[in-house]
């Protein structure tokens, strides 16, 4: 079955750190970039890092640059979400998202998990 | 930072109606523009890339146009599993994708 499963969210205080994964499976995962997207509660929708396929090259919103880091194992079909020194704002479903795009990508997403929500409240 | 601004915010529409869908850039962003589809609890699903494209597996009843600043998603004959969240997505300005903030169809 060709899916994306993320986990790893819960209620955390400010300042402190989380690590999400997603899990994919039903696809080459190795093949190709992947993002994570986050939505926050009644809002839109907000683009927060990807990752090529080789996870040689990572990009960031500014509103996480420095704090978050995107990472990879190829080996196990996985993507991670770092997030450090997490902040109010920060809370959100946060999605991961697969690249349309076969190595080399496309920017918009032909596959999404239906995400884990990450609170951050003292 | 190109801004996507979706209109209406909520549409009520009846099942069987055609219905069209707004999404406007600050900036022009050629055709890369995609739309997606978002039900209650669910993960997003791609609907239509490059503005026009349909993505596998979906529907003829969808179809998308524009192109620069100007775009629509219309939906020929609603049918009940469409009552969804609709959002654009901006691809033009690699790494930064910017979403409108979606339109709502719901049953009248």
């Amino acid at each position: 079955q060709v899916q994306l499963v993320e986990s790893g969210g819960g209620v955390v205080q400010p300042g402190r750190s989380l690590r999400l994964s997603c899990e994919a499976s039903g696809f080459t995962f190795s093949t190709h970039a992947m993002h994570w997207v986050r939505q926050a509660p009644g809002k839109g929708l907000e683009w927060v890092a990807v990752i090529t396929y080789d996870g040689n090259n990572k990009y960031y919103a500014d509103s996480v640059k420095g704090r978050f880091t995107i990472s990879r194992d190829n080996s196990k079909n996985t993507l991670y979400l770092q997030m450090n020194s997490l902040r109010a704002e920060d809370t959100a479903v946060y999605h991961c998202a697969k690249d349309a795009g076969d190595y080399y990508p496309h920017w918009y997403f032909d596959l999404w998990g239906r995400g884990t929500l990450v609170t951050v409240s003292s | 930072e190109k801004v996507m601004t979706q209109s209406p915010a909520t549409l009520s529409v009846s099942p069987g109606e055609r219905v069209t869908l707004s999404c406007r850039a600050s900036q022009s962003v050629s055709g890369s523009l995609a739309w997606y589809q978002q039900k209650p609890g669910q993960a997003p699903r791609l609907l239509i890339y490059d503005a026009s494209t349909r993505a596998t597996g979906i529907p003829a009843r969808f179809s998308g146009s524009g192109s620069g600043t100007e775009f629509t998603l219309t939906v020929s004959s609603l049918q009940s599993e469409d009552f969804a969240v609709y959002f654009c997505q901006q691809y033009s300005t690699w790494p930064v994708y910017t979403f409108g903030q979606g339109t709502k169809l719901e049953i009248k």
